[in-house]
């Protein structure tokens, strides 16, 4: 069974630091592009960033770019957003979610539980 | 950056058949993929390349996309598919979520 097991969230103060770590088994995670996704209290999906299989790859949307950093661990199975200089707006349950590997597009096939971070001071 | 538009809500009643459109420019000319979110849960995968239903989702769940919308749609829709659903593309390298659509099963 896939799993992915998201940790680290939590209260973190406007300009704070904290790091997020997505811990994953049930499938060859070497294999896999794994993204990061929030949703801030009552809003929609946000896309964050991906990683590739042997991050040779990494993306970033506009609103993280140059303050979050994803890097994974495929000895570790395990996922990591380092996220610097927080900002309130920066609030949300962040998902790690598995690219299905199929066919050039991505698209999402398993998503962990989430880990919510709260960024106030 | 590509900018996707979703319908915020749509009403439906039970047994009846729910669309749920997701609209961006030349949208056909990529694949779009589903989601569905029930409250306190996670995104589960409903749809993907357009039209093939994720494993485990029943058959009436079916996806189109051609010029500019996609649509989400729910055949014969049952209370059990109350939920926020969530359509997904990409362009280039970024991946692009629609604002989400609220089912409502009257």
């Amino acid at each position: 069974e896939v799993q992915l097991v998201e940790s680290g969230g939590g209260l973190v103060k406007p300009g704070g630091s904290l790091r997020l770590s997505c811990a994953a088994s049930g499938f060859t995670f070497s294999r896999h592009s794994i993204n990061w996704v929030r949703q801030a209290p009552g809003k929609g999906l946000e896309w964050v960033s991906s990683i590739s299989s042997s991050s040779s790859y990494k993306y970033y949307a506009d609103s993280v770019k140059g303050r979050f950093t994803i890097s994974r661990d495929n000895a570790k199975n395990s996922l990591y957003l380092q996220m610097n200089s927080l900002r309130a707006e920066d609030t949300a349950v962040y998902y790690c979610a598995r690219d299905s590997a199929v066919g050039a597009s991505p698209f999402f096939d398993s998503w962990g539980q989430g880990t919510p971070v709260s960024v106030s001071s | 950056s590509y900018e996707v538009t979703q319908t915020p809500s749509v009403s439906v009643s039970p047994g009846q058949t729910a669309n749920i459109t997701c609209s961006g420019d030349k949208m056909g000319d990529e694949y779009v993929s589903w989601y569905q979110q029930k409250p306190g849960q996670s995104p589960v995968l409903v749809i993907y390349q357009d039209n093939k239903r994720s494993s485990g989702i029943p058959e009436r769940f079916s996806g189109s996309n051609s010029g500019n919308t996609a649509t989400l749609t729910i055949s014969g829709t049952q209370a059990m598919d109350e939920a926020d659903y969530y359509c997904q593309a990409w362009d280039s390298s970024t991946v692009v979520f629609g604002g989400g659509t609220k089912l409502t099963v009257l």
